[in-house]
């Protein structure tokens, strides 16, 4: 299996644009997360899916957020419009029944101008 | 008061020395793990474990429930060992919450 994979690796976009990260886990994976990572508040959990049906979504920091998993090899995270504050390094991670190891992507780093 | 507490923040190490890294928590957790965060940005996860100690090649991890504290230690430690160590817990509702990590450079 080739891992997690996560696009795209980087983008950079102006404040306000709608922006779109993607993430393939691991197949047969039952859990998918997303994490962020910044400098001030390391890493944080937004939100995580069980068998495609997302489970907690308390991390989301506001209503700019969401997150889809519309099958099982296909997740989505979504910010309209972005921000500044939104800059920082979104990871995406998979694993069997938690609390399993989970199997992390290698980010995509973005930046909001 | 964070619920995930690393120490030390930063550790600098000769090359074969001996090195460990605490955590502690404050929440009822299901399990603890141990990640590496490489300088390119990667994240790799070396442990995951609910009670007693697991080994892998030089990593060590150990935990102790009573206490609310694990330990993570590297054996003839080497300078690609260099990178962030995080620590993280996942609570009763299997919520993940994560230490500041641990910046390990192991020099030559």
């Amino acid at each position: 299996d080739a891992g997690v994979i996560q696009s795209p690796r980087h983008e950079v976009t102006e404040m306000g644009q709608e922006v779109t990260l993607r993430c393939k886990p691991i197949s047969g994976h039952d859990y998918l997360f997303w994490y962020r990572q910044t400098m001030m508040r390391g890493l944080e959990l937004l939100i995580y899916f069980n068998n495609n049906v997302p489970i907690d979504d308390s991390g989301m920091p506001e209503d700019r957020f969401s997150a889809k998993m519309p099958n099982a090899s296909f997740s989505t995270l979504k910010i309209q419009p972005s921000e500044p504050r939104d800059s920082a390094v979104y990871f995406c991670a998979s694993s069997f029944f938690p609390p399993d190891t989970q199997y992390f992507g290698p980010g995509t780093r973005l930046t909001v101008l | 008061k964070n619920e995930v507490e690393q120490s030390p923040q930063n550790l600098t190490a000769q090359e074969g020395e001996f090195i460990t890294i605490n955590c502690s928590y404050s929440v009822g957790i299901s399990a603890l793990h141990w990640l590496q965060q490489h300088p390119g940005g990667g994240i790799v996860s070396l442990f995951m474990l609910s009670s007693g100690k697991k080994k892998h090649g030089r990593l060590i991890a150990t935990i102790n429930i009573q206490e609310k504290h694990s330990s993570l230690h590297i054996t003839a430690s080497h300078p690609r060992d260099s990178a962030v160590y995080i620590c993280a817990v996942s609570d009763q509702n299997n919520d993940m919450r994560f230490g500041a990590g641990t910046r390990l450079t192991v020099k030559p």
